[in-house]
């Protein structure tokens, strides 16, 4: 089964500043998909970033980046001079790419990045 | 705003009662996923819809139960509830054959069970 790990619970950040928020997963899948979402308080999920297993480069998204390590099974977000709009709840999650599976997403517990003025 | 419209945004009703969240999905997609997101549970995938068929099936109660329509909206029915029920109930959907087949989220109903 899939295993998605967030060791982060929660994260200060200080504004302008980059902030790595970590991702490991676990997966006997060849091909699979990873994705960040982010959490503001309003409490939707907003889609940032996506990595495919088979993608040789990383992923980036504006201020989002996504640092891809297939042999240690990691997926770690970076953002970039982080903003007060910034703070929010960040999950991480896979898709595994297998037609039983549908294309439903495993979730991680999640990180709170608070960032400071 | 993503496109994907859940209703109700929140409700609050009692043990052992029954109730039905709805969702639309956005303009052309066809799949339909539901997820829970709870304290003790995180974020869980409960079921997927696709063009009125179910897909896949996560960690669903038995109690609970969904359909897709033929305009493609969806519903999602907990009976029977419960005091660990209550949750923030995501709805989602997706084009399969998009780029990154990535899901796009509803605002979410908050379900409160006292």
């Amino acid at each position: 089964a899939q295993k998605i790990t967030q060791t982060q619970p929660g994260m200060f950040v200080q504004e302008k500043e980059a902030v790595t928020l970590d991702c490991t997963y676990d997966t006997s899948d060849q091909s699979y998909g990873l994705f960040w979402y982010k959490q503001p308080s309003s409490g939707e999920m907003i889609f940032l970033i996506y990595q495919g297993s088979y993608d040789e480069q990383n992923a980036t998204e504006g201020r989002y980046s996504l640092n891809f390590q297939k042999a240690r099974k990691s997926a770690n977000l970076v953002i970039s001079a982080s903003q007060l709009g910034d703070s929010a709840m960040y999950f991480c999650a896979m898709r595994e790419n297998r037609r039983a599976a549908g294309n439903k997403l495993t979730f991680g517990g999640g990180t709170r990045v608070l960032v400071k003025p | 705003d993503s496109g994907v419209t859940q209703t109700p945004k929140h409700l609050i009703t009692a043990t052992g009662q029954r109730v039905t969240l709805r969702c639309s999905p956005r303009s052309g997609d066809l799949s339909v996923y539901w997820y829970q997101q709870s304290l003790d549970q995180g974020l869980q995938f409960l079921i997927q819809y696709y063009n009125g068929e179910e897909r896949a099936k996560g960690n669903i109660l038995e109690r609970f139960s969904a359909q897709q329509f033929p305009d493609l909206h969806s519903e999602l029915n907990l009976s029977s509830l419960e005091l660990g029920d209550s949750a923030l109930y995501f709805c989602a959907s997706g084009a399969e054959g998009a780029p990154y087949n990535e899901q796009f989220f509803g605002p979410g109903t908050r379900l409160t069970v006292l």
